[in-house]
């Protein structure tokens, strides 16, 4: 596609449920990144898939999140049994991962825990 | 390892006068560095990116970096200030096919009337 995209764009949801996000990169983008912006905060780092390498899950905050990419296409970002405190903005971005390519961002999903 | 440092979380300047916004690095190669801006409510635009080609950087909306290696620095800078600039500003630092960009934790850049 054109861009990054990110459904849905808007998600509210009961306190115990899991969600499910997704992020459709641009095509051909090996690289694709899932970071957490909570509100009035910079962003944290989640996970990075490059290519047919081992995911970096280095920065999910818990066993409750995790993420999937099939080949060089959709993510989706699952967070089971959400907490108030996973309310914030989850963006994806991809990139080629060539030399001095910088990374595109979708709009991002407002995630509001109840 | 790589990181990146945003030196201040907030900067607030008066409009027309000039804009600092620092930032360190620190990488195992030769990086990439970009500079990010999230304006209220919208999402992450590229504002200038590092290629190499030269060490001085001009980006869009009158934004310029350099890229001091010496000093492990890429601050961005305006000559003057506008209303518009009001924005959160992220500086990334990446690595050729090794590494994820990593993000700094950001700079509110607050114009003053």
């Amino acid at each position: 596609g054109a861009g990054v995209s990110q459904s849905p764009s808007n998600k509210v949801t009961e306190k115990g449920k899991d969600v499910e996000l997704r992020c459709d990169p641009i095509s051909g983008h090996t690289a694709l990144y899932w970071y957490r912006q909570r509100l009035g905060q910079g962003l944290e780092f989640l996970i990075y898939f490059q290519g047919n390498s081992a995911p970096d899950k280095s920065g999910l905050p818990s066993d409750r999140f995790s993420a999937e990419r099939t080949g060089e296409s959709v993510s989706t970002l699952t967070i089971q049994r959400t907490q108030q405190e996973d309310s914030a903005v989850y963006l994806c971005a991809s990139n080629t991962m060539t030399v001095n390519t910088e990374a595109f961002f979708g709009q991002g999903t407002r995630l509001t825990v109840v | 390892a790589q990181s990146v440092t945003q030196l201040d979380s907030h900067v607030s300047v008066s409009e027309g006068t000039p804009v600092l916004l620092r930032c360190n690095y620190s990488s195992s190669y030769s990086p990439s560095l970009f500079w990010y801006v999230q304006h209220p409510n919208k999402g992450l635009q590229l504002l200038l990116k590092y290629t190499s080609a030269a060490t001085l950087v001009k980006g869009i909306n009158g934004f310029e970096a350099e890229f001091k290696k010496s000093e492990t620095s890429f601050h961005l800078t305006k000559p003057s200030a506008h209303m518009s600039d009001a924005a959160e500003y992220f500086c990334v630092v990446g690595s050729f096919g090794n590494e994820k960009l990593t993000f700094g934790t950001g700079t509110r850049l607050t114009i003053i009337p």
